[in-house]
């Protein structure tokens, strides 16, 4: 099976632009949508882009998502970063099994 | 309103068993694939189990090893873990987590219920 490996963390100052990245140990990024959670604390996760780059409603447009086949990567960038944003980002895919993989997650300072 | 509400969790003896219920509201339970993701303390999302709308299809996590038995009750609007020969490694909350009916991602998911397991 394969990994998906994230930052442990990663920091940035409000207003600025942050890019988490999740690369696949094995097998093509584009053989399975990539999936985006954020958790903060205390709180449950909940999803901020699914099929690689699709936001869903409700989430704000500064969140975006791609993918990138020639480093097998997915990345979710957040723009115009604001305190509210700290929290832990997980990528998340599926393999051949239909068995769901989660990155093991990125924890994001706003400061 | 969506809601998903997790039960059944608590303290258990290495070795012992533990069901876990999750009741849904607020939307056709019978047409969504649900799932258990489970978060050991301070630790990251690990996925546990998924079952499918009619659970034609039930898949597992390696790691468990035939430990744990998901089902579900379409007529009643819940979803259900039994977990057996639990470990210590098994402590963690335990959420039910709703699967999108087009598409791939996990849409809502309840607040969870911690299981621990010690002696």
């Amino acid at each position: 099976n394969f990994m998906l490996t994230q930052p442990h963390s990663v920091s940035e100052s409000p207003g600025k632009t942050v890019t988490i990245s999740c690369t696949r140990s094995s097998g093509s990024i584009a053989s399975h949508y990539v999936q985006w959670y954020q958790q903060r604390p205390g709180s449950s996760p909940t999803v901020v882009i699914y099929e690689d780059n699709q936001r869903p409603s409700g989430i704000s447009n500064r969140f975006s998502g791609s993918i990138d086949s020639s480093s097998n990567s997915a990345s979710l960038t957040i723009s115009g970063l604001r305190t509210e944003d700290e929290a832990d980002y997980y990528c998340q895919s599926y393999d051949n099994n239909n068995h769901i993989l989660f990155g093991r997650g990125t924890k994001l300072t706003v400061l | 309103e969506v809601q998903l509400v997790e039960s059944g969790g608590g303290l258990v003896k290495p070795g012992g068993s533990l069901r876990l219920s999750c009741a849904a509201s607020g939307f056709d339970f019978s047409t969504h694939a649900m799932t258990w993701v489970r978060q050991a303390p301070g630790k990251g999302l690990e996925w546990v189990s998924l079952i499918t709308r009619t659970s034609n299809y039930i898949y597992y996590a390696d790691s468990l090893k035939g430990r744990f038995t998901i089902s579900r009750d379409n007529s009643k609007n819940s979803l259900f873990l039994q977990m057996t020969s639990l470990r210590v490694e098994d402590t963690a909350v335990y959420y039910c987590v709703r699967k999108t009916v087009v598409g791939n991602h996990l849409d809502f998911w309840g607040q969870g219920t911690l299981v621990t397991v010690s002696s």
